[in-house]
């Protein structure tokens, strides 16, 4: 089945240091890659659509300079979270929907394990 | 307005009950249905697909109504392993965007 691998699964950093965060898709090429992030109790929130070869598409609310989303290629999108602060402390969680793959006729989405960012 | 809007509940349940969740969506556009659950601290996982004519696998039954807009998740004989929160999503085709719901919390009590 199609795998989305997310990397690291945690991460502690100082106020002010920038993460990164890895998405993969291992077995499936993704056009677009999903990035959410979810604070304790509520629900995913859609940040922004990653696009292979193009801009991210973030959604209102969202600071893009802030937030920077890279897909070079077809299998990796990455998200930085630059100058972080501890309001940025979440569960990031990206995902990649098979639509339009040998895998599936649907557009279920399949998520990374998601990255724990603690900001000190 | 939310796209999707969902009870966040919790729900606390004894063993072998039956427990029933709705969800509801405000664009008529949208295409594709799921229930996901997901475990504290993990990624969500894909319980089910939605479809028109409602389908069932094993204790659950998902049902869709599009005239008014809602999907529903049907749990029999609850399992103590049951205990998540259950999220309904949505896909818009447009941008293929998938959508959530604030979830569902369910405990199965002994």
């Amino acid at each position: 089945g199609a795998v989305v691998s997310q990397h690291p699964s945690w991460v502690i950093c100082k106020s002010g240091t920038s993460v990164k965060i890895e998405c993969r898709s291992l077995d499936f090429q993704a056009t677009t890659m999903f990035w959410y992030r979810q604070f304790p109790k509520q629900s995913l929130m859609l940040m922004a659509t990653s696009n292979e070869g193009s801009k991210a598409t973030y959604e209102q609310g969202v600071e893009k300079d802030k937030f920077l989303i890279n897909h070079a290629s077809l299998t990796l999108s990455t998200l930085t979270v630059t100058s972080a602060h501890p309001e940025d402390s979440s569960f990031y969680i990206c995902s990649a929907s098979l639509r339009g793959t040998r895998f599936s006729t649907n557009t279920e989405a399949f998520f990374g394990q998601g990255t724990r960012l603690t900001v000190v | 307005r939310k796209e999707v809007e969902q009870d966040p509940g919790p729900f606390n349940v004894p063993e072998g009950a039956t427990v029933a969740f709705n969800c509801t969506y405000s664009n008529s556009a949208s295409q594709s249905f799921f229930w996901y659950r997901q475990d504290c601290r993990k990624e969500p996982k894909l319980l089910m697909s939605v479809y028109s004519s409602g389908n069932e696998d094993g204790r659950f039954t998902a049902q869709l109504n599009r005239a008014s807009q809602y999907i529903s998740l049907l749990i029999r004989d609850s399992k103590l392993s049951d205990s998540a929160t259950y999220l309904c999503v949505v896909n818009i085709p447009t941008g293929n965007q998938f959508y959530f719901g604030t979830g569902t919390s369910l405990t199965v009590i002994p």
